[in-house]
C-alpha cells in the first residue's frame, strides 16, 4: 500500500521569496500524484497533477511540480510567493491497482509573511 | 452553483442529537466520498459510493450513517456523537472510482462541533 510524506508541516517564508514543500511517496506500481490547496474555512482545491509524460507540471496561482521517479518525489515550488498563498497544501497518490482512490499526506501550512 | 455545495456549513450539536449532513454536486459525477479533517491529522477516507452503491466503508463507527440516494446527493446522518468526532467534515466528487486520473472535486465542508 501507497503512503505519502509530507516532511515539513509548516512552512514560513517572506513574501515574494522562493518555496519548495516536500513531497515523498512510497509505492511500487505506477502512481498519479496530485497536489490540493486548501485555503482557510474552505474544502480542497486541486493545484496540479502528474499522470505521465513531461516531470515538470504546472499548475494555477504560478505553483509548479517536478515529479522525480528515482526518489519518489513530488515537490511543489513557486518562484515568488504572496501573501494569498498562506493556506495548507496537501500531497495525494493514486496507485495503479487502486483506481481513483487517493492516499493523502499530512499537509504543510505554507505561512507568508509581509 | 457551485460544483460541490455542503449544508450546513457550522453545526453545533449535544452528544445525545440526532444531525444530517447534506453534500449535492452539480458535475455529472458518478463518485462521491465523505472524509473526516481533524487537526494535526491526515485526512481520513470515510465512505465512497459509485453510483449510488457504496463501495468503501474504512471501519468507520457506526454513529456515522451515510446515505446517498442518488448520484447527485450524499449524506452523512449522525448521531450519539463524542466530542473527538468534531471535525471538519468534506464531501467530494469524481468522474468514477476505478477510473484513475480526475482527481476529486471538494466542497467546501461542515465544521461540526460535538459538545
Amino acid at each position: 500500500a501507497q503512503s505519502v510524506t509530507q516532511l515539513d508541516s509548516q512552512v514560513p517564508v517572506f513574501e515574494e521569496a522562493p518555496v519548495e514543500l516536500r513531497c515523498n511517496y512510497s509505492s511500487s506500481v505506477s502512481v498519479y500524484l496530485f497536489w490540493y490547496v486548501q485555503y482557510p474555512n474552505q474544502g480542497l482545491q486541486l493545484l496540479l497533477k502528474y499522470l505521465s509524460g513531461s516531470t515538470l507540471v504546472k499548475g494555477i496561482n504560478g505553483f509548479e511540480a517536478e515529479f522525480n521517479k528515482s526518489q519518489t518525489s513530488f515537490h511543489l515550488r513557486k518562484p515568488s510567493v504572496h501573501i494569498s498563498d498562506t493556506a495548507e497544501y496537501f500531497c495525494a497518490v493514486s496507485e495503479e491497482n487502486a483506481g481513483n482512490m487517493l492516499t493523502f499526506g499530512g499537509g504543510t501550512r505554507l505561512m507568508v509573511k509581509p | 452553483e457551485t460544483g460541490v455545495t455542503q449544508t450546513p456549513r457550522h453545526l453545533v450539536m449535544g452528544m445525545t442529537n440526532k444531525k444530517s449532513l447534506k453534500c449535492e454536486q452539480h458535475l455529472g459525477h458518478n463518485a462521491m466520498y465523505w472524509y473526516k479533517q481533524s487537526a494535526k491529522k491526515p485526512l481520513e477516507l470515510m465512505f465512497v459510493y459509485s453510483l449510488e452503491e457504496r463501495v468503501e466503508n474504512n471501519s468507520v463507527p457506526s454513529r456515522f450513517s451515510p446515505e446517498c440516494p442518488n448520484s447527485s446527493h450524499l449524506f452523512l446522518h449522525l448521531h450519539t456523537l463524542q466530542p473527538e468526532d468534531s471535525a471538519l467534515y468534506l464531501c467530494a466528487s469524481s468522474q468514477d472510482p476505478f477510473v484513475r486520473g480526475y482527481g476529486y472535486t471538494f466542497g467546501s465542508g461542515t465544521r461540526l462541533t460535538v459538545v
